[in-house]
Formats: C-alpha cells, sequence, structure tokens
C-alpha cells in the first residue's frame, strides 16, 4: 500500500450505531487531518493531530471522536450521528505541521462516503 | 468572508481544447500559497499544481499552468489539451503564512466531451 489509504470506503449507519473511520498513511509524515465534504459546500477541516497531539477540534461535535494512536494512524470514532452528517469524510496527512511553499503539501486518501438513516 | 472563490459550479469542454477554470482569494497576509486540486468521482484529491506569493512566473506542471495575477488576487487554473480523464472537480485551496490550515473554495466540475 502506498500514499493514503481510508476504510471502509462505504459506510451506511443508523443514528445509534457506533462505527470508526480508519485512515493510514505510508508516506512517514508526522500530521494528519480529518476534513468533511458535504455536497455543494467547501472542505470544512475537522480535526488535526501532530505526532499523535491533537491540534486542531474545529468546533466539531463530540458525536465524533477522533483517535491517532500513532503517527501513522488516524481513527476517526461516531456515535448517534444525525442524517446531516451524511458526507465524504477525507483524511490527509504532511510531513509536518505548517511550514511555506510547497513543502508540507497535503495527500488525501481516497475518503469513506458516510450515510447516516 | 469567503477566503477562496469559485464562481464557475460547472463547466463543459471538448476534447482537446483548453479550459480555464476561475479561482479569486482573499487574504492580508504578504505569504502564502495557493494549491489546485483535481477530485475523480473515486473521491480521492489529488494536488495538481502550487504556487508562492513571491514566486515571480507562473507555475507550469504538465498540462497545468496557473495564470497568477497577484494585484487581482486571482490564480485562474488553465488545462491545456483537455482529456476525457480530465472530468472531475477541481479546488482552489490557499495557505496563509506558515499555518497548516488549506482554505478550499466551493469547486468548479468539468466535464469533457468526446
Amino acid at each position: 500500500e502506498t500514499g493514503v489509504t481510508q476504510t471502509p470506503r462505504h459506510l451506511v449507519m443508523g443514528m445509534t450505531n457506533k462505527k470508526s473511520l480508519k485512515c493510514e498513511q505510508h508516506l512517514g509524515h508526522n500530521a494528519m487531518y480529518w476534513y468533511k465534504q458535504s455536497a455543494k459546500k467547501p472542505l470544512e477541516l475537522m480535526f488535526v493531530y501532530s505526532l499523535e497531539e491533537r491540534v486542531e477540534n474545529n468546533s466539531v461535535p463530540s458525536r465524533f471522536s477522533p483517535e491517532c494512536p500513532n503517527s501513522s494512524h488516524l481513527f476517526l470514532h461516531l456515535h448517534t450521528l444525525q442524517p446531516e452528517d451524511s458526507a465524504l469524510y477525507l483524511c490527509a496527512s504532511s510531513q509536518e505541521l505548517g511550514g511555506s511553499g510547497r513543502y508540507n503539501e497535503q495527500f488525501f486518501g481516497p475518503g469513506t462516503r458516510l450515510t447516516v438513516l | 468572508a469567503q477566503k477562496i472563490t469559485q464562481t464557475q459550479p460547472g463547466m463543459f469542454v471538448q476534447e482537446k481544447e483548453a479550459v480555464t477554470l476561475d479561482c479569486t482569494y482573499d487574504t492580508s497576509d504578504p505569504s502564502y500559497g495557493l494549491f489546485w486540486y483535481k477530485q475523480p468521482s473515486s473521491g480521492e484529491m489529488i494536488f495538481l499544481i502550487y504556487q508562492g506569493s513571491y514566486d515571480q512566473q507562473n507555475a507550469t506542471e504538465g498540462r497545468y499552468s496557473l495564470n497568477f495575477q497577484k494585484a487581482r488576487k486571482s490564480a485562474n487554473l488553465v488545462i491545456s489539451a483537455s482529456q476525457l480523464g480530465d472530468s472531475a472537480m477541481y479546488f482552489c485551496a490557499m495557505r496563509e503564512g506558515r499555518d497548516y490550515k488549506l482554505s478550499f473554495g466551493a469547486g468548479t466540475t468539468v466535464t469533457v466531451r468526446a
């Protein structure tokens, strides 16, 4: 596996379910990100981790719970979601957090298409 | 306020022709970077091209070029010799200073016709 992988690619869940999204990066990067992409809206940054420490929690409801056990893996735990949470959830990684120039471009995974019934 | 504005929700282009995707941005930071990403129906965001605010020349990457007009705060993407595989959503994004955050536009859907 190369780059950034995400599983599952598609997920349908009820509002009372608990599920987790997984992201893995094979690039040796130190920073990882969760984004939410809803229809007709710009990407929204949800969470940012640097060296397994959370550095951003962008006013995300507590029904979304991130976990970063090591610099290669990032999880998004979901519970009691709402239908408006249906979206494409994208994971990304970068070499470091911050920086200028093209350095530290973010590499994205293919996303998990989530549908909440 | 919107930091990145993409005014074209969708565009059609004939195969082998060029297409220009508009992007305007808003920032007071003199140091910033502009990125273009392609998102095919598979979902993955693919990096295409980067332009730094201090770069003297317009960026080019193969069939992609960036028409950077700093005074107008615009960074339009030009795709030359369009191919069917170019059909996708295209996003303009900006990073300000040394911040890690990327501000994305709403995207433009490009459909290439044979």
